[in-house]
């Protein structure tokens, strides 16, 4: 079974710093790793995903992530933030190569990004 | 192309009293899932279909009934609501058997007095 930790439950940051939300998962198969982000009153919509490849992994609104294997993290960063970042973002893990119904991807409990002018 | 629609948006329901929400998806997507979201706790997944007819138990279950008749609707029952079940609950779908991702409806809030 796989599980997700994501290490800061908010994250306050000002308008054009850099921001990192830290994710580290655990599993004992391969993995194939998401970010989402919540904006107030929405569902969750895909940010992001590592399926293989390049480690590094380019997503929506300037967000980019690194998947690190031997430190079992996928943090996600961006170089400047904008008052429209502030949202909740959700890790998310799976396992590699499953098929049938056991596509069952665990969340991480969330990282409210707080972006202040 | 609505995607993922929920209905309803918010219900105000009295304890014991019994609801349906109705998520309904025109991707053709296999997979559906039920979703519940509380402050501090993230996503936690109630029950999930793999296809239409049927469906399996996910981490918190309990007070719960789902139903997949269609394809297209995955039906969410509390039979007899608790205030404990108060929460925003969230469905998802995803196309079988591909490495896509989840698409989410946009919610809904219950209350549970």
């Amino acid at each position: 079974a796989q599980s997700v930790t994501q290490l800061d439950s908010q994250v306050p940051v000002f308008e054009e710093a850099p921001v990192e939300l830290r994710c580290n998962y655990s599993s004992s198969v391969s993995v194939y790793l998401f970010w989402y982000v919540q904006y107030p009153n929405q569902g969750l919509q895909l940010l992001l995903k590592y399926l293989s490849g390049s480690t590094l992994v380019k997503g929506i609104n300037g967000f980019e992530a690194e998947f690190n294997k031997s430190q079992t993290s996928f943090h996600l960063r961006k170089p400047s933030v904008h008052i429209s970042d502030t949202a909740e973002y959700f890790c998310a893990v799976s396992e590699a190569g499953v098929s049938g119904g056991s596509y069952i991807p665990t969340f991480g409990r969330g990282t409210s990004l707080i972006v202040h002018p | 192309n609505a995607g993922v629609t929920q209905t309803p948006k918010f219900r105000v329901l009295k304890t014991g009293q019994s609801m349906t929400l109705l998520c309904a998806q025109d991707m053709n997507h296999e997979y559906m899932y039920w979703y519940r979201q509380d402050p501090g706790m993230g996503l936690r997944l109630i029950h999930y279909s793999v296809g239409e007819g049927t469906t399996a138990k996910g981490e918190v279950p309990d007070g719960y009934n789902v139903s997949r008749l269609k394809k297209q609707n995955f039906l969410l029952g509390l039979e007899s609501a608790a205030p404990s079940q108060t929460s925003v609950y969230f469905c998802a779908s995803r196309r079988y058997p591909s490495t896509d991702t989840q698409y989410f409806g946009p919610g809904t809030r219950l209350t549970v007095l």
